[in-house]
């Protein structure tokens, strides 16, 4: 069973520009969440979705934005690039079934804003 | 509020075994992880437990939970040096996404 992609690795973006990252969930995981890494505030939790609705959310501004689409594929979205938003940015799926929260996550997008 | 921590550094010999522990603060959690990350890698869940347990063995890993002094601890036994990576503890109070990690150890494993 393939694993959590997440699309594209690597990306450069200016300060001022938005971005969206994009993470296919393995088959069958309904619930997508995602994080940013940093050296400085280590693992944050962004966002959850679930059946297509934001079901949890994280201590971040409004320039960060999700969606989740009908076959579970999820998008999230930064607005006005800062420079404390480049990050490692990894997205986690997960089924979800009774006693089953077991969450795999993606090799990451790593972000650099200039 | 929700705090995990963890102590940053550990080192061992090729063959001993590693404990890396991990407190929490949130009494409401309900399961707790241990991941894995590599240099310029995503993270790769170990193992998890629920909090109505006290351990969990699987191969060369076992979790032990205190959940009267919210600890917990991973035990890796005969360490390896591809062993060698940065640790995270995590808590989820519900089913489904959030998790809080902690800071992460990192594991250096000498030959």
């Amino acid at each position: 069973k393939a694993g959590v992609t997440q699309t594209p690795r690597y990306l450069i973006k200016t300060r001022g520009q938005q971005v969206t990252l994009s993470c296919s969930p393995i088959s069958g995981h309904r619930s997508v969440s995602w994080y940013q890494q940093t050296p400085g505030q280590g693992l944050q939790f962004l966002f959850e979705y679930f059946s297509e609705t934001q079901r949890n959310k994280g201590n971040f501004p409004g320039r960060f934005s999700g969606r989740q689409f009908s076959n579970s594929r999820s998008e999230m979205n930064v607005s006005t690039l800062e420079l404390g938003d480049s990050a490692l940015y990894l997205c986690a799926s997960s089924f979800l079934a009774a006693g089953d929260n077991e969450q795999f996550f993606g090799p990451g997008t790593r972000l650099t804003v200039l | 509020g929700e705090d995990v921590e963890q102590s940053l550094f550990l080192s061992v010999r090729e063959g001993d075994s590693s404990v890396i522990n991990c407190t929490y603060t949130d009494s409401s959690s309900t399961y707790l992880y241990w991941y894995k990350q590599e240099p310029g890698a995503g993270l790769q869940l170990l193992t998890y437990i629920f909090s109505n347990m006290d351990m969990k063995q699987d191969q060369r890993l076992t979790v032990l939970l205190n959940k009267k002094d919210k600890h917990l601890s991973l035990r890796i036994a005969d360490t390896q040096t591809g062993d060698s990576a940065i640790y995270f503890c995590a808590e989820s109070e519900n089913q489904g996404g959030k998790l809080i990690f902690g800071q992460g150890t990192e594991l250096s494993v000498k030959p």
